[in-house]
């Protein structure tokens, strides 16, 4: 079974750099499962933040990046601010018509 | 402007039937892929299935055999018939729109809508 991990919960300062990753079970996550990262807050739809390992939305801040860092996805936000304070999902395309989503991440800014 | 807009949740009791509806305005349900996420209370995101332009059509392996996507061109609208509903089946639904030319995402989502399996 496929297990795409994030890491449950993080804390970045604001004005900080943290780096969420997204990784897999079964080996390394590469440019070829098509990562992609989406903000959620609580009573909110997902809002789709990078696609394609490393291509910002429409609209998302620069501050947002995505990378491959070692044998997992990442996200970077750099400059954190308080309204960066929610839940982050990686996606990783399995291929097939079948996605896998991470666990979620919950950033605290503090 | 994209927008989608689901529909149909409720309270249902337990091997009950629903059918959700997700309705599409600013672009063509059937020239698109679409798909159902699911995200049951204060949990993650599980996708469950998936119906390409062409007809393809895929699932979640918990929800295989019980529930079907479809789409009706004239409503531009996508369904997700769920039969034999179980407790653990109780989530907000989304549909989402999928992006999968030289990637595989999704680039916009509906408001959701809450599915509660309970007797």
């Amino acid at each position: 079974q496929t297990v795409v991990t994030q890491e449950p919960s993080f804390s970045v300062s604001p004005g900080g750099t943290v780096t969420l990753t997204c990784g897999l079970n079964s080996g390394s996550v590469s440019t070829t499962y098509y990562p992609s990262w989406y903000q959620q807050t609580p009573g909110q739809a997902p809002r789709t933040l990078i696609y394609n390992t490393n291509t910002r939305s429409s609209g998302v801040p620069d501050r947002f990046s995505g990378s491959i860092l070692g044998n997992k996805a990442a996200l970077t936000i750099t400059g954190a601010q308080a309204d960066d304070e929610s839940d982050y999902y990686c996606m990783l395309y399995m291929g097939n018509g079948i996605v896998v989503f991470g666990g979620g991440t919950k950033l605290t800014v503090l | 402007e994209v927008q989608l807009v689901e529909s149909g949740g409720g309270l249902i009791q337990p091997g009950g039937s629903l059918r959700l509806s997700c309705a599409a305005s600013g672009f063509t349900v059937s020239s698109k892929y679409m798909s159902w996420v699911r995200q049951a209370p204060g949990k993650g995101l599980k996708w469950v299935s998936s119906l390409y332009s062409g007809g393809s059509i895929y699932y979640a392996d918990s929800v295989k055999g019980r529930f079907t996507i479809s789409r009706d061109n004239s409503k531009n609208t996508l369904y997700l018939q769920m039969n034999s509903l179980r407790a653990e089946d109780t989530a907000v639904y989304y549909c989402a729109r999928v992006i999968a030319m030289a990637a595989y995402y999704f680039d916009y989502w509906g408001q959701g809508t809450l599915v509660t399996v309970s007797s």
